[in-house]
């Protein structure tokens, strides 16, 4: 069964510095990775995906995240943090047969402080 | 704005009730999916539709039906609620193609007293 590991609750990270949330999968076939944000009392906000091609993935608002098949890993970060991206952050994944079904990670809440 | 609209935002209900949740996808989209977040389940897929049909089915109780219509909102019916069904209910909708992004609402919150 597929499956996404976010294996932090919370990051905490200063503002200026770079940051990363980390993310593993586990599907069976080629994977298609997603990371979402959340903001308080709103919905999910796609940032980016990997579906094939460039391990490094560009998204929204300055983030990126690096595929690596190897370590079965889809890492989010972003070189220089704002006080602003300070949110909930969730992995998912769909098999490349599941009718695009998004199964998610329990998400990472990420604090960056000033 | 995802162009995902969901209604009521807010639904307080008591147990042993019946709620309805309604979902309109963006424009263009044929594929609705239903999710609940708690805070102790996290986000759970419970239903997607495409083009007015069952398509995947995830942890959804029997208590709990959906529905695609031919326009293409979609209704998420609660019956027999219990106090664990407090959750926040999403709705997000997609193209339906092969890794095409979900688009979410911004959630009805169901509160059962």
């Amino acid at each position: 069964a597929q499956s996404v590991a976010q294996p932090e609750d919370q990051v905490n990270v200063a503002e200026g510095n770079p940051l990363t949330v980390k993310c593993t999968y586990s599907v069976s076939g080629n994977p298609y990775l997603f990371w979402y944000v959340q903001y308080p009392n709103r919905g999910l906000q796609f940032l980016l995906k990997y579906i094939t091609g460039d391990n490094l993935v560009k998204g929204s608002y300055g983030f990126e995240a690096e595929f690596n098949k190897s370590q079965t890993s889809f890492h989010l970060k972003k070189p220089s943090a704002l006080v602003s991206d300070s949110a909930l952050y969730f992995c998912a994944v769909i098999s490349s047969g599941g009718y695009n079904k998004l199964i998610f990670g329990a998400g990472t809440r990420l604090a960056v402080h000033p | 704005d995802s162009g995902v609209t969901q209604t009521p935002k807010h639904l307080i209900t008591a147990t042993g009730q019946r709620v309805t949740l309604r979902c309109s996808p963006r424009s263009g989209d044929l594929s609705v999916y239903w999710y609940q977040q708690s805070l102790d389940q996290g986000l759970q897929f419970l239903i997607q539709y495409y083009n007015g049909e069952e398509r995947a089915k995830g942890n959804i109780l029997e208590r709990f039906s959906a529905q695609q219509f031919p326009d293409l909102h979609s209704e998420l019916n609660l019956s027999s609620l219990e106090l664990g069904d407090s959750a926040l209910y999403f709705c997000a909708s997609s193209s339906g193609t092969g890794g095409s992004p979900l688009h979410f609402g911004n959630g009805t919150r169901l509160t059962v007293t």
